[in-house]
């Protein structure tokens, strides 16, 4: 079964310090893997996805076959960056579905 | 533009009653989504359209759930004999559709079944 795993919950970082937020998956095919992100008060927005290759805000993701990761970079983090984010899988049967993972807490501090 | 719009904002209901919840897409926006979120939970497909059909709705849990958009904009998920482990936000997300996987997200709806 399609599968995404986001290991921590919370993950507090000081602002100007490297963070890292873990998401592995499990799909059979070929993933198409993208990160939401969600700030206070505000509606969840997409902030990357592996097939674009962009970096966002200072953020990068690398897809790993081998691995079968999807991990957020983000070598100096800033308090703006606190949020929820979510890893999530499209799972592309005969129409688009979506497997998003739990999501992990980000907390900058100051 | 307006973006993505969902109402009501919050329903309470009584377990067993009827709701339906509203979305309103983008305007353009061919595939409409729906997801249901627990607490401390990721977002849970539950049903995708794209224009009017349904194309994939192998998320929702069982037959109390429906969701139609009958002119292919405005979305309805409507929710039979409501119990309380319905309670959950449910958000609707809209895309252009055509190769664009891009989900723009509405601002949810929380439900409370009593």
């Amino acid at each position: 079964a399609q599968r995404v795993t986001q290991p921590e919950k919370l993950l507090s970082v000081f602002k100007g310090a490297p963070v890292e937020l873990k998401c592995n998956y499990s799909y059979s095919g070929s993933p198409e893997l993208f990160w939401y992100v969600q700030y206070s008060r505000q509606r969840l927005q997409l902030l990357l996805r592996h097939i674009s290759r962009e970096s966002i805000k200072g953020f990068t993701a690398d897809l790993n076959k081998g691995e079968t990761s999807f991990h957020l970079k983000k070598p100096f983090a800033q308090e703006e960056d606190s949020a929820m984010y979510y890893c999530a899988l499209m799972i592309d049967n005969y129409g688009q579905n979506f497997v998003f993972g739990p999501g992990t807490r980000l907390s900058v501090l100051p | 533009g307006a973006g993505v719009s969902q109402t009501p904002s919050n329903k309470v209901t009584e377990k067993g009653k009827y709701v339906e919840l509203r979305c309103d897409p983008i305007s353009g926006h061919t595939a409409l989504y729906w997801y249901r979120q627990s607490l401390g939970q990721g977002p849970e497909f539950l049903i995708y359209f794209q224009g009017t059909g349904a194309a994939d709705d192998s998320g929702l849990p069982n037959d109390r759930f429906f969701a139609v958009r009958p002119e292919g904009s405005v979305s309805t998920l409507k929710i039979q004999r409501t119990e309380r482990g319905d309670s959950a936000v449910y958000l609707c997300a809209s895309s252009l559709g055509q190769g664009s996987n891009e989900q723009f997200f509405g601002p949810g709806t929380r439900l409370t079944v009593l």
